[in-house]
């Protein structure tokens, strides 16, 4: 199984919704990625998970909350969004850096929308 | 301060011919380098890296030239097919930075049959 899913495809929210992104992969990958995407933009790292724990926070706002319950699960929970929160969210995956692995496996992505 | 540059937005080139990405990087310190395809509405896909102690790495139609010197590589696909028409990133990578990927902006390849 070389495949990152994620769940939903799409995702219409107001501003005052709670939801959650979820991301799984079954590669044993120890590292796992939170992604913002914008129409024209490279990937906007936002977190980075190693080994389950939270490595790097690119100064995300806390409306943003990720979460990883195990080595194959990632989520995103979002609560109170703004209408600039609206882009392609990535989850992506990588064997894990200190394996001198840096090649990332996406997701297809989730399309939000925050209304 | 943009540490991944591709200076190129689009690109358009004949089915059967070579494609030429470049990409341009200003930190001395990254020590992986990869490229990505992007299609529509997809996530985008690994497709070659190269590391900073070699100057090519080939994969079937794809080579990655590494120029340490210039601080530039290159994507070469030969020959170009229509499939390959989408978007190209360029990303690069240090080891001691967590695994974080800084990307380009991003080259539209288109090929015309």
């Amino acid at each position: 199984d070389t495949e990152v899913t994620q769940t939903p495809k799409h995702l219409v929210m107001g501003m005052t919704n709670k939801k959650s992104l979820k991301c799984e992969q079954h590669m044993g990958h120890r590292a796992m990625y939170w992604y913002k995407q914008k129409a024209k933009k490279p990937p906007e790292l936002m977190f980075v998970y190693s080994y389950e724990k939270l490595s790097i926070n690119e100064s995300v706002p806390s409306r943003f909350s990720p979460e990883c319950p195990n080595s194959s699960l990632l989520n995103l929970h979002l609560h109170a969004l703004q209408p600039e929160d609206s882009a392609l969210y990535l989850c992506a995956s990588s064997q894990g850096y200190d394996l001198g692995s840096y090649e990332q496996y996406f997701g297809p992505g989730t399309r939000l929308t925050v209304t | 301060d943009q540490q991944v540059k591709q200076n190129s937005p689009s690109l358009s080139v004949q089915e059967g011919r070579i494609s030429i990405l470049n990409c341009d990087y200003t930190n001395s310190m990254f020590d992986y380098f990869l490229w990505y395809k992007k299609y529509p509405a997809e996530g985008p896909t690994f497709l070659i890296s190269i590391s900073s102690i070699k100057d090519k790495n080939e994969d079937g139609r794809f080579t990655v030239f590494l120029n340490k010197s210039a601080k530039h590589l290159s994507l070469h696909i030969v020959p170009s097919q229509p499939g390959d028409s989408a978007v190209y990133f360029c990303a690069a990578s240090r080891n001691t930075n967590a695994g974080k990927s800084t990307f380009g902006d991003g080259t539209t390849l288109t090929v015309k049959p």
